[in-house]
């Protein structure tokens, strides 16, 4: 089925290590995105990309960085994994225009000890 | 720069009671409106959404909304809950101009009792 999909669905770091979440989208959707999903704080904005070659930083940016090569992935990169980035990750895509809101991905569970 | 709140955290009802849950929001500008369901262990899915029109939005499994532009404000109901609605509820809002930045509540957990 179309939509987006993300690995690993679980992670465990130790601080200091890096890694890179991986996510694909098979709808050719222009948007795409990164939220973290904290107890009691919602959703929050980390990186977008309004397309290909196109990125741009949201509510929480730092420590992560993010690519966007082709319309189909988006890579979220933490640099030097801190236990403060211990989180459930989402990725998500949308577009053409603003008709259909965004699909999500079922999300990376990282824990960083 | 926007907020949402969601000013129930954890709404716990019995089956067939009726469900409002609120939302209000902060921007002078043209927004569009969503509310997602994250049922557990689960990522979010989109219940409905209003972009301009009707103010009063119907979504899935039986959901509406109405925006109320006066007061900021975009309440999810449900006239007759079911134990399958348990879930956690987030409303989230963009501004047209800027499609790809949400702005999501924290959240309102709904337990309902069979």
């Amino acid at each position: 089925n179309a939509g987006v999909t993300q690995t690993p669905k679980f992670q465990v770091l130790k601080t200091g290590q890096s890694m890179t979440l991986q996510c694909a989208q098979d709808m050719n959707h222009e948007y795409m995105s990164w939220y973290r999903q904290d107890p009691g704080m919602g959703l929050r904005l980390i990186h977008y990309s309004v397309g290909a070659g196109i990125t741009d930083q949201g509510e929480v940016p730092n420590g992560y960085n993010v690519s966007r090569s082709t319309t189909e992935d988006f890579p979220l990169r933490l640099l030097s994994a801190a236990p403060s980035q211990t989180s459930v990750y989402f990725c998500a895509s949308g577009g053409p225009g603003q008709g259909n809101g965004y699909t999500f991905g079922s999300g990376t569970r990282l824990t960083v000890v | 720069a926007q907020s949402v709140s969601q000013h129930n955290h954890h709404v716990i009802l019995s089956e067939a009671a009726s469900l409002e849950l609120g939302c209000n929001y902060s921007y002078g500008g043209t927004v569009n409106l969503f509310w997602y369901v994250q049922y557990p262990g689960q990522h979010l899915q989109l219940l409905l959404k209003y972009f301009s029109g009707d103010p009063l939005v119907k979504g899935i499994k039986g959901f509406e909304a109405e925006f109320i532009k006066s007061k900021f404000s975009f309440n999810l109901r449900k006239p007759s809950v079911q134990w399958s609605d348990t879930a956690e509820y987030f409303c989230a809002v963009n501004e047209r101009s800027n499609f790809n930045k949400f702005y999501f509540g924290s959240g309102t957990k709904l337990n309902v009792k069979p």
